[in-house]
């Protein structure tokens, strides 16, 4: 059964922190691994990652994923308050084109 | 980016009603649409996975007699929650790949479904 775990479950810190939010994956077929960000609504894309090593940013938001140890970090710097939200991973599985979700990591910044 | 949207964005129900939530890829054509739950404090659960033109896939514990899912054109999907009980009660989330096939899922902004 493909799975996704991320960690921690939540975490709260200061503005102007840096955080690292982990997500590992166990999936067949892997295709991707995807990073998104929901607040009160419906989640928003913030990274697709399919090559390990190359390091994506955005911002003060930078992600990286290593296919070997089957582990992804989304690294946000200098956090604001409006940073704060669940950040969700999900692998891709390639054949039947599906994201499989973690748990989400809330992320609360306290001014 | 492209753009999914939901209808309706928040519904109360009656316990024995049926609902139904509408899901519009309004820029592109979606081959496939997605329907996920999500319980408070919860991540996206997938309830089943639907192409357009053909039935729909559900996920292990879903009742497809429950929630059922039309996916008649590239551009809509609707999920209908027949019967609805306090249980049900819970943020529905769709999304939509294109034609392309790239990975990425574009989310609507989900439907607060509260079933009294």
């Amino acid at each position: 059964e493909d799975k996704v775990v991320q960690s921690p479950l939540s975490l709260v810190v200061h503005e102007g922190d840096t955080v690292t939010l982990n997500c590992s994956y166990e999936v067949t077929n892997f295709r991707s691994l995807l990073w998104y960000k929901q607040e009160k609504k419906a989640p928003t894309f913030l990274f697709m990652l399919t090559s390990s090593g190359i390091e994506k940013k955005s911002g003060r938001l930078s992600s990286i994923l290593d296919k070997k140890e089957l582990f992804s970090i989304l690294n946000i710097t200098a956090t604001q308050t409006g940073d704060s939200a669940i950040y969700l991973c999900a692998a891709f599985e390639r054949s039947a084109r599906q994201l499989t979700f973690g748990s989400g990591t809330q992320l609360t910044v306290l001014p | 980016g492209a753009v999914v949207s939901q209808h309706p964005s928040r519904v109360i129900c009656k316990s024995g009603t049926s609902v139904k939530i509408e899901c519009r890829s309004l820029d592109f054509q979606a081959t496939t649409m997605f329907w996920y739950r999500q319980f408070p404090k919860q991540s996206l659960m997938l309830m089943a996975t639907s192409n357009e033109g053909s039935k729909a896939t559900y996920e292990q514990g879903v009742e497809k007699d429950k929630f059922l899912i039309n996916h008649a054109s590239l551009t809509l999907s609707t999920l209908t929650v027949t019967s609805a009980h306090p249980e049900d009660s819970s943020f529905y989330i769709c999304s939509a790949t294109g034609t392309s096939g790239y990975d990425e899922q574009f989310f609507g902004p989900g439907t607060r479904l509260t079933v009294l």
